[in-house]
């Protein structure tokens, strides 16, 4: 069974570009989770998508935002990106609302310049 | 404000030798808790879930305790390999909560 997957692997922008990052859950999993893992800090919450709906989103500006798809794929787009920006974005499935174990994909290293 | 704190903030051992590591929590009406690991540059693998009920659970080398009533955890490695060398994340979730709370995680090193 293949796991949760992200692309591109590694992406490199410079300030007040647009990214666009992808994850694809693992199969029969509906919900899809973001998180941003910057240099030396835990993990910060971003979005959550459940059934194509977004159910919740963390204290990010509203430059970051996403949407799920019917096959429940998710993108990520970050706007008009910072400097710390810089990060790690790991996207996350699980198979239901509640807390659910979730599964993690390797991430999206976005580095700006 | 629910919140997870890990100690050490980082762990150098000898390869064969066991360690604890610790994580305190104060998230609430607590649901449950679960330790992953994360290899450089890789997303976390979950080692264990416990709910309320489970004091204690198994995988493998890694043995994870739950005290729900002082809110602490811990997760004890016995006999270290050099692919433990990772960072160990705490994650807490909150009853009726779907967005678990994440500690900053303990990095360890084991040295051959």
């Amino acid at each position: 069974e293949a796991g949760v997957t992200q692309s591109p692997t590694h992406l490199i922008k410079t300030r007040g570009q647009q990214a666009t990052l992808r994850c694809s859950p693992i199969s029969g999993h509906t919900c899809v989770y973001w998180y941003q893992q910057a240099l030396g800090l835990g993990l910060q919450f971003l979005l959550w998508y459940d059934e194509g709906e977004e159910r919740n989103r963390g204290n990010f500006p509203p430059r970051f935002s996403g949407r799920q798809f019917p096959n429940y794929s998710s993108e990520l787009n970050v706007n008009a990106l910072e400097l710390e920006d810089s990060a790690l974005y790991l996207c996350a499935s699980s198979t239901g609302r509640g807390p659910q174990p979730q599964h993690f994909g390797d991430g999206t290293r976005l580095s700006i310049l | 404000k629910n919140q997870v704190e890990q100690s050490p903030q980082s762990l150098i051992i000898l390869e064969g030798k066991n360690c604890t590591l610790q994580c305190n929590y104060t998230v609430s009406p607590f649901s449950n808790l679960r330790w992953y690991k994360q290899d450089t540059g890789r997303g976390p693998v979950s080692l264990t879930i416990m709910t309320f009920s489970e004091n204690t659970k198994s995988n493998g080398r890694y043995t994870a305790t739950l005290d729900a009533d002082t809110k602490q955890s811990s997760l004890h490695i016995t006999a270290s390999q050099l692919s433990d060398s990772a960072s160990y994340i705490c994650v807490v979730s909150a009853r009726g909560s779907y967005i678990p709370t994440f500690g900053r995680g303990t990095s360890l090193i084991v040295h051959p």
